[in-house]
């Protein structure tokens, strides 16, 4: 199986940079997903790493470091409507289909 | 593009009612969806695989009779919580993956349906 770990809940101040980290446990890795979920919404896609690296797209960065088993999503210029949950998502052993964190509560406040 | 439509987006029925959540792939074709189950504050937990033309996998722990799925078609695919009771639930929600190479394809997700058995 896959373990996955991710801080329970995090706060930021608005105009901010936070960082998420995700780290995991797992054989055969195939790529580390990070998905967005606001209250009551389903999650949405944000980045995707499978090389080691930062991967940037706009405010949102991603980075992967398979030999420590560690991703962290960076979000800059933190707003209000940042507030959301943050799912890391693994995906390992030659399946396609990932498997989820229990995600990071991120609370932005003025 | 690749939107995903879940629907209903809410349900509140009586113990013992059979309830149907459809899921549709808008603007591509998918062989395959995936059904998950959220609780408050826990993760994305997967319940099925949805194969087009075929029977669903289920994870283990999930009891295939009373969670029906029918993929019927490239586009749509249907859970069925049977005679379901206050513990079912939960917000169940499905996803997509794009049939096109492999590798970086995310799934996209529908909105979700929130289950609540009195």
């Amino acid at each position: 199986g896959q373990n996955i770990d991710q801080p329970t809940e995090m706060t930021a101040t608005e105009g901010a940079i936070v960082q998420i980290n995700c780290t995991y446990q797992t054989s055969g890795f195939n790529g580390l997903f990070w998905y967005q979920q606001h209250a009551g919404e389903a999650p949405t896609f944000l980045s995707y790493n499978v090389l080691d690296g930062l991967e940037e797209k706009g405010r949102f960065s991603s980075f992967l470091s398979r030999s420590k088993g560690y991703s962290y999503l960076l979000l800059k210029e933190l707003q209000m409507k940042d507030s959301a949950s943050y799912l890391c998502a693994v995906r390992a052993g030659g399946s396609y289909i990932p498997t989820f964190g229990r995600g990071t509560s991120l609370i932005v406040h003025p | 593009g690749a939107v995903v439509s879940q629907h209903p987006s809410w349900v509140i029925c009586k113990s013992g009612t059979s309830v149907k959540i459809e899921c549709r792939s808008l603007d591509f074709q998918a062989t395959t969806m995936f059904w998950y189950r959220q609780f408050p504050k826990q993760s994305l937990m997967l319940m099925a695989t949805s194969n087009e033309g075929s029977k669903a996998t289920y994870e283990q722990g999930v009891e295939k009779d009373k969670f029906l799925i029918n993929h019927a078609s490239l586009t749509l695919s249907t859970l069925t919580v049977t005679s379901a009771h206050p513990e079912d639930s939960s917000f169940y929600i499905c996803s997509a993956r794009v049939n096109r190479g492999q590798g970086n394809q995310p799934q996209h997700f529908g909105d979700g349906t929130r289950l609540s058995i009195l």
